[in-house]
């Protein structure tokens, strides 16, 4: 399958911790990176790799990866970290990207 | 300073064809792939297709097949994306985004570390 299964939303209070999921076959052989995205903005990657980030993001920012399913936590959340997110991977080829279908994050 | 910068907002007409370029600057430009990936209103991203920049060799996503060509232009680090037969469905905010190209050829993937500021089509009759 070239698919990646993201939650729809997902919701934190400030302060607190927020683990977002995407599922996928193609995630057992590679990682997936994962992206932030604000309302009328680009995107930013945040996570790419086991667990890296970028210059610039903060370390509350992680990732993870376990089978067939990747994680980015989000350790004491932000309001500035509302956003929606996006993980993505090559796809079990090899030579296509695929997106996962994008997690609507709220910070309360 | 590194950066991607697109070509200005289109509007087309159903079947019509419509470029987009993206000219990278601050970087080496055959060190990193570029992709292209667009988002419609109140939809995902949506990946189209990458061109190495160094040969052009390009691949493209299965829905694009036949509609899109992804080319480039070493001597003014530009990459340009076309999309003919456009309806509709093709309204969206297409961005380009490049990918580091490990040197070993190990085919781990680095993400898209970087993204231009977005191109809106809109396609309306």
């Amino acid at each position: 399958s070239s698919e990646l299964t993201q939650d729809p939303a997902e919701s934190v209070a400030l302060g607190q911790t927020v683990r977002i999921t995407c599922q996928g076959d193609s995630l057992r052989n590679y990682y997936a990176s994962w992206y932030q995205v604000r309302p009328g903005q680009a995107p930013l990657l945040v996570i790419y790799g086991k667990d890296n980030r970028p210059s610039g993001i903060p370390d509350r920012f992680s990732g993870s990866s376990s089978g067939n399913t990747a994680s980015l936590t989000i350790t004491g959340a932000q309001a500035e970290d509302e956003a929606d997110y996006y993980c993505d991977s090559r796809d079990s080829s090899g030579n296509h990207l695929v997106f996962g279908g994008g997690t609507r994050l709220t910070v309360l | 300073q590194v950066r991607l910068v697109q070509s200005g907002t289109e509007v087309k007409k159903p079947g019509a064809s419509v470029e987009i370029s993206c000219q990278a600057s601050g970087y080496t430009f055959t060190s990193y792939f570029i992709h292209w990936v667009r988002q419609a209103p109140g939809q995902g991203l949506e990946w189209m297709g990458i061109i190495n920049p160094s040969g052009g060799i390009t691949t493209y996503a299965q829905k694009f097949q036949g509609r899109v060509t992804m080319t480039r232009d070493r001597s003014t680090s530009t990459v340009y994306m076309d999309l003919s037969s456009l309806r509709s469905e093709d309204t969206a905010v297409y961005y380009c985004a490049r990918e580091y190209i490990d040197p070993r050829g190990v085919k781990y993937y680095y993400g898209l570390d970087l993204w231009g500021q977005g191109t809106t089509v809109t396609v309306s009759s």
